[in-house]
Formats: C-alpha cells, sequence, structure tokens
C-alpha cells in the first residue's frame, strides 16, 4: 500500500495534550477516511473528507476531535486534550471510484 | 446490524490445513476486498473483487454477488499466515468487517 504515508508512526501523549497525525496520500487521490482500531477490536469509521471538505464526521467524537483536509498538505486528524481511551491506532485510507484502497501504515497513539 | 458480517471471528488451524473464512454483506457494492493485518502491523490489501475469483499464490478470493458472500481461502496454510483478515465493502462509503483472527500452529 505504498504511496499512503502516515506520520507519525507511533506518537506518545500525556493526558491533557494533543495529538495531531498527519496522512499524506498519492497525489491524485482526494477521497481521505480516518478509522480508529481500538486495541483487540475491529475497525470503526470516523470521517471522510475530500479536500477542503467534510464529507461524513458521523464517526467523529463531537468533542476534542477534528479533521481536515486542506487544498494543499496532509490530512489531520487532531485529538485535543487527550485520555487514555484515545489510545488506539489510527489508519488513513485513500480511495477513488475506481474502488481501490489505500491505507497507511496506521499511527499508533499511547496515552500515558 | 453490521453491514458486513465475518465468520469465524477466531480460528485456530495445523500447519498445512485448508482454511476458510467468510463474508457476508448487507449493502450494495463496488468492490470487496480482503486484508490481512498482522499483529502490531499495517493493514495490507489481500485481493480487490467485483466478481469472479481471484488467486494469488496459496490464497484464492471468491464472491458471489447475488447471494453477496465472498470467502478466503487458504491453501497449505503456514503459522506466517496468522493474522487477522478483514472484510471489506466498498459502497456509499468503505464497511469493514471485524475481521477473523487466524492463528496456525506449526
Amino acid at each position: 500500500n505504498a504511496g499512503v504515508m502516515q506520520n507519525p508512526r507511533h506518537l506518545v501523549r500525556r493526558r491533557g495534550q494533543e495529538a495531531r497525525l498527519r496522512c499524506s496520500p498519492m497525489k491524485g487521490h482526494s477521497h481521505v477516511y480516518w478509522y480508529r482500531q481500538l486495541p483487540e477490536e475491529g475497525l470503526k469509521f470516523m470521517v471522510y473528507l475530500q479536500k477542503e471538505n467534510i464529507i461524513d464526521e458521523s464517526g467523529m467524537p463531537k468533542e476534542r476531535f477534528s479533521a481536515e483536509f486542506p487544498k494543499e498538505g496532509p490530512s489531520i486528524l487532531r485529538i485535543q486534550q487527550v485520555v487514555r481511551g484515545d489510545s488506539a491506532a489510527y489508519f488513513c485510507l485513500a480511495g477513488e471510484n475506481t474502488g481501490e484502497l489505500f491505507f497507511g501504515e496506521g499511527s499508533r497513539l499511547t496515552v500515558l | 446490524k453490521n453491514e458486513v458480517e465475518q465468520s469465524p471471528q477466531n480460528l485456530t488451524a495445523q500447519e498445512g490445513e485448508f482454511i476458510t473464512i467468510n463474508c457476508s454483506y448487507s449493502v450494495g457494492i463496488s468492490a470487496l476486498h480482503w486484508l490481512q493485518q498482522h499483529p502490531g502491523g499495517g493493514i495490507v490489501s489481500l485481493f480487490m473483487l467485483s466478481s469472479g475469483k481471484k488467486k494469488h499464490g496459496r490464497l484464492i478470493a471468491t464472491i458471489n454477488i447475488q447471494e453477496k458472500h465472498s470467502s478466503l481461502h487458504i491453501t497449505a496454510s503456514h503459522p506466517r499466515d496468522s493474522a487477522v483478515y478483514i472484510c471489506a465493502v466498498t459502497g456509499n462509503q468503505f464497511y469493514f468487517g471485524t475481521g477473523t483472527s487466524l492463528t496456525v500452529i506449526p
């Protein structure tokens, strides 16, 4: 799944700090999805973005979480005032109308 | 009810066994994906299917559009096949099954 870059791969934060996770899809991929995978659980949809637009954020908590995908630059998932329950792997997925899926390697957030 | 259901949830097999993982979905789709995730690892796309059957090495994936069902088969299983296998479909958005955790014992 080369072409979808996520960073950082691992991030450690203390409770109350902010976490910023970045996703850079391949050039030409204008659809980005963020999924969260809690330990021992499946992938849960968070948000679907296109360039400069949030299409569906129904899976994202209303408080503390935000996402953007600007015209230039990576998509950012931002978690403010992190809590231990935010510890998870966050995957970025880029897709196009062809149905092909491209996954990033994931960003693993640990909140101490 | 989840849009994508997988079975079994957990599977343990002896090395060399033939393995089948099943996936049923309830939404209209343009494609179905089989994904592999090793413990602590990233997610790798194994197959993308819209009809019929695909084979890659010891892995075979089939889909029956009418029955809204797909299977992933692993022939001559090996301990390195131990991973979580996830079925996902592309409809209005992407829907994921909860995964099948496979352990192959030497």
